[in-house]
């Protein structure tokens, strides 16, 4: 039972080069989400998807952009990294109806360095 | 936009002994969910527990548990007989509608 994978776990940049980090979920989840993890500000939200070809901007969207065209895989896009960019980033699904609650299943976390 | 403070960066206890963790939240809505969630080194996000806004009684999970005070939007967490294995970094989070907002988190040391 896999859960939420996230690929890949580690990966180094330079400055303006491109990336795609991939978010797949088995759980026929609706609902999938990009976070970014930096030091002292928890987890701030970047993008969502409430669905199969939908997605919406969070709190953190510029710089990023992310495609829902399955429903089990979610994709962020870096189209030009920038050191502000180095963080961790946390994948997450969920369903929303009851009684399920809202509770957010989160993958392992990719670590991205821009050099 | 709602917000989630979390106004303690470090907490530390003995084991044994019982420990709270503080969060705030600002919301306009009336019907939310709100989390703990904890993150070991290991970086996995682990689901301590959950509160529905409807509910006035406090979600109760073993050693977890929380006080909800709904007008006051506060939601501190209490760790009971503190063990080793809970020193962790520790997220409130706060979930109406679509989206989920996380707090800066607290950093819990556990002393032998």
């Amino acid at each position: 039972n896999a859960g939420v994978t996230q690929t890949p776990k580690f990966r180094v940049l330079k400055t303006g080069q491109s990336m795609t980090l991939l978010c797949a979920q088995d759980m026929n989840h609706e609902y999938m989400y990009w976070y970014r993890q930096d030091p002292g500000m928890g987890l701030r939200l970047i993008h969502y998807s409430v669905g199969e070809g939908t997605t919406a901007k969070g709190e953190v969207p510029d710089g990023y952009n992310v495609s829902r065209l399955k429903k089990q895989n979610f994709l962020l896009g870096l189209e030009s990294a920038a050191p502000s960019q180095t963080s961790v980033y946390f994948c997450a699904s969920s369903y929303w109806d009851s009684p399920n609650t809202g509770e957010l299943f989160f993958g392992e976390g990719s670590r991205l360095t821009v050099l | 936009a709602q917000t989630v403070t979390q106004s303690q960066p470090e907490m530390s206890v003995q084991e044994a002994e019982t420990v709270t963790l503080s969060c705030t939240y600002d919301t306009s809505e009336s019907d939310y969910y709100l989390f703990w969630y904890k993150q070991p080194p290991s970086r996995q996000m682990i689901l301590v527990i959950r509160q529905e806004a409807y509910k006035q009684q406090n979600a109760t999970e073993n050693r977890f548990s929380v006080n909800f005070q709904k007008a006051a939007k506060s939601f501190s967490l209490k760790i009971s007989d503190s063990q080793l294995g809970d020193a962790a970094m520790y997220f409130c989070a706060y979930r109406s509608n679509n989206d989920m907002r996380f707090g800066a988190g607290t950093r819990l040391t556990v002393k032998p």
